[in-house]
């Protein structure tokens, strides 16, 4: 198994332009999350899916962002338009009954 | 929702030496308590973990202890080695497919 996998593992944009996440699962977990590591706040989750479906959003900071999950196999973050502070790693991560496995992380810079 | 605090958030240790670091949570539902271990530049990874029907679990040189009761759980590693530097981060749940809220992470530090 590949494990998660996320792209682009580097990405660097200006601000005010639309960025991507992208996540791929494991096969057969039911749940995936995303989330977003900075110094100062730690692991921050921002959205979780059970069985595709949107289960809590709350983490989400603002309007700007977006998470889809069309189904078992993908998943996107969006950020529309993009801002200097949303600069950091974003990890995504699909979990069965045993935990968590996380994918290797976007780092996110803007300018 | 959970809360999970963390500390000490960092932690210098001989190599050799033991290293402990502790977490409380405020959800009692919370049955599930996890910890990651992330070197610089990678991702989270699964080192532990254990259920709210054991008290304690011990692989290898790491263990983890958990007090329902008072809702602390901490992180024991014996004879500490340069490459148990990382971040390490506690976490709780109230089950597998659950969200897990994770500490603010222990950044340890092994000096040779």
């Amino acid at each position: 198994d590949a494990g998660v996998i996320q792209s682009p593992r580097h990405e660097v944009t200006e601000m005010g332009q639309e960025v991507t996440l992208r996540c791929k699962p494991i096969s057969g977990h039911n749940s995936l999350f995303w989330y977003r590591q900075t110094m100062m706040r730690g692991l921050e989750l921002l959205i979780y899916f059970n069985n595709n479906v949107p289960i809590d959003d709350s983490g989400m900071p603002e309007d700007r962002f977006s998470a889809k999950m069309p189904n078992a196999s993908f998943s996107t973050l969006k950020i529309q338009p993009s801002e200097p502070r949303d600069s950091a790693v974003y990890f995504c991560a699909s979990s069965t009954q045993y935990g968590y496995t996380f994918g290797s992380g976007t780092r996110l810079t803007v300018v | 929702g959970e809360n999970v605090e963390q500390h000490p958030s960092t932690l210098s240790v001989q190599e050799g030496d033991s290293a402990v670091i502790k977490c409380t949570y405020s959800d009692s539902a919370s049955n599930y308590f996890p910890w990651y271990k992330q070197e610089l530049g990678k991702r989270p990874q699964l080192i532990i973990d254990i259920r709210s029907n054991v008290g304690e679990k011990k692989d290898q040189r790491i263990a983890v202890t958990l007090n329902k009761t008072a809702k602390h759980f901490s992180l024991h590693i014996t004879e500490t080695q340069p490459e148990d530097s990382a971040v390490y981060f506690c976490a709780a749940s109230n089950g597998g497919y659950q969200k897990v809220t994770f500490g603010i992470g222990t950044k340890l530090q092994v000096i040779p």
